[in-house]
């Protein structure tokens, strides 16, 4: 699988729009975008997932970069409950290959 | 619904014990997975079953992890002895698809201490 790059932590106000960069320079063509989510003591929770094509769903939207090479992640309003770890990756098989994700702080 | 459920959610035990996680995924999911997550490797994929056979244990860590799903809504995963360096959260997850496009559902994990 390729691998993925993101900022290691950020913060975003409470009602604003959280817009999470990921770097996946080397993705293949049948490789696809998977965004999950780990919320402190809880088990990863997916959030969205595309493979050309922008995604929204009602939890977030997913803008993929022509090239394939990046997308970011958009949480539209953040909430306090959106603090959490977020993880891109990318994905061709049933294999979820986790890295360290980006810590995304929502402050009040 | 009621998702995936994996029991125990806390585990202590000692050195050398056997310890037994057990799931119960999603009915009518045909695939099943286990992971670790630490602190120092965070989340790893340990094994995973398509209709209780295992497809790929290469990242079970060693002969002293063992998994099996005798049928389609149960899977254990066991360590005999356990070892200090075990102590990690266990997470199962199912998914009703294979392959891209296939969502995973997680279970709230099991953490296990040994001591």
């Amino acid at each position: 699988d390729a691998k993925t790059t993101q900022p290691p932590s950020m913060d975003c106000a409470e009602g604003r729009a959280a817009n999470l960069p990921c770097n996946h320079s080397t993705i293949s063509g049948n490789e696809y975008v998977y965004w999950y989510r780990q919320i402190h003591s809880q088990g990863p929770q997916y959030i969205i997932h595309g493979l050309k094509n922008n995604e929204t769903n009602e939890m977030a939207s997913l803008i993929i970069t022509e090239d394939r090479k990046s997308s970011t992640l958009i949480l539209p309003h953040a909430t306090l409950r959106d603090t959490a770890v977020y993880y891109c990756i990318v994905r061709v098989d049933y294999k979820l290959s986790f890295g360290a994700g980006t810590t995304v702080t929502v402050r009040a | 619904d009621a998702g995936v459920i994996q029991s125990p959610r806390h585990e202590v035990t000692e050195m050398g014990q056997e310890v037994t996680l057990r799931c119960k995924p999603i009915s009518g999911h045909d695939y099943l997975f286990w992971y670790r997550q630490t602190m120092m490797r965070g989340l790893e994929l340990l094994i995973y079953f398509n209709n209780n056979v295992p497809i790929d244990d290469s990242g079970m860590p060693e002969d002293r992890f063992s998994a099996k799903m005798p049928n389609a809504s149960f899977s254990t995963l066991k360590i005999q002895p356990s070892e200090p360096r075990d102590s990690a959260v266990y997470f199962c997850a199912s998914s009703p698809l294979a392959g891209a496009g296939g969502e995973l559902f997680f279970g709230e994990g099991s953490r296990l201490t040994v001591l």
